[in-house]
């Protein structure tokens, strides 16, 4: 299996412009993760999906975040409008879907706005 | 509040000398434990965990950690450190809360191993 594949794997944009991160996971896993990760902030948990559902969305910054996951084999996350704090490495990781399994991360997407 | 501390920013050791990485966590039940090591611009990998059992778990590369319930604390160690080694360490903790379960991560520690 690849892992879990991202794309993209840089972006850069303008502030204001609409950003769409992908992500495919692995193959037969039931959950999805999506994290930002910064110097400042650390890891943060953003949104996480079980069986394309999503479960918990507590992590999601504001209203120009929002993610989907039409189906077991993809997911995205879209920033609309975007700005320059949101300059970050975003992850995602798919995990098994059983309690206690490993999460599997992808090589991450380091998006800069300027 | 749920949480996982890493007190050490950054950790320096010598190339052949012991490791630890420290890891303590508050959260309520009985939490499942995870190590993940990240090397520069790379995502996060798994080291090893702790579910039940045996309180001293072996993973990856040659890392181990200790469970231990009574300081809740989750340290990372390896007998012999290796330059190879050197990167950003995550303890994370998955609980039991009110919405279901949920993966809380530390702050991470940089670890730095010398020549």
């Amino acid at each position: 299996d690849a892992g879990v594949i991202q794309s993209p794997r840089h972006e850069v944009t303008e502030m204001g412009q609409e950003v769409t991160l992908r992500c495919k996971p692995i193959s037969g896993h039931n959950s999805l993760f999506w994290y930002r990760q910064t110097m400042m902030r650390g890891l943060e948990l953003l949104i996480y999906f079980n069986n394309n559902v999503p479960i918990d969305d507590s992590g999601m910054p504001e209203d120009r975040f929002s993610a989907k996951m039409p189906n077991a084999s993809f997911s995205t996350l879209k920033i609309q409008p975007s700005e320059p704090r949101d300059s970050a490495v975003y992850f995602c990781a798919s995990r098994p879907g059983q309690d206690g399994e490993t999460q599997y991360f992808g090589p991450g997407t380091r998006l800069l706005v300027l | 509040a749920q949480s996982v501390a890493q007190p050490e920013d950054q950790v320096n050791v010598a190339e052949g000398n012991p490791l630890t990485v420290k890891c303590t966590y508050s959260v309520s039940g009985n939490p499942y434990l995870f190590w993940y090591v990240q090397y520069p611009n790379r995502g996060l990998q798994f080291l090893l965990k702790y579910i039940t059992g045996d309180n001293l778990v072996k993973g990856s590369y040659g890392f181990e950690a200790e469970f231990n319930k009574s300081q809740t604390s989750f340290h990372l160690k390896k007998p012999s450190a290796l330059v190879s080694d050197s990167a950003l360490y995550f303890c994370a903790v998955r609980h039991r809360n009110t919405g279901g379960f949920k993966t809380i991560f530390g702050a991470g520690t940089r670890l730095f191993v010398k020549a």
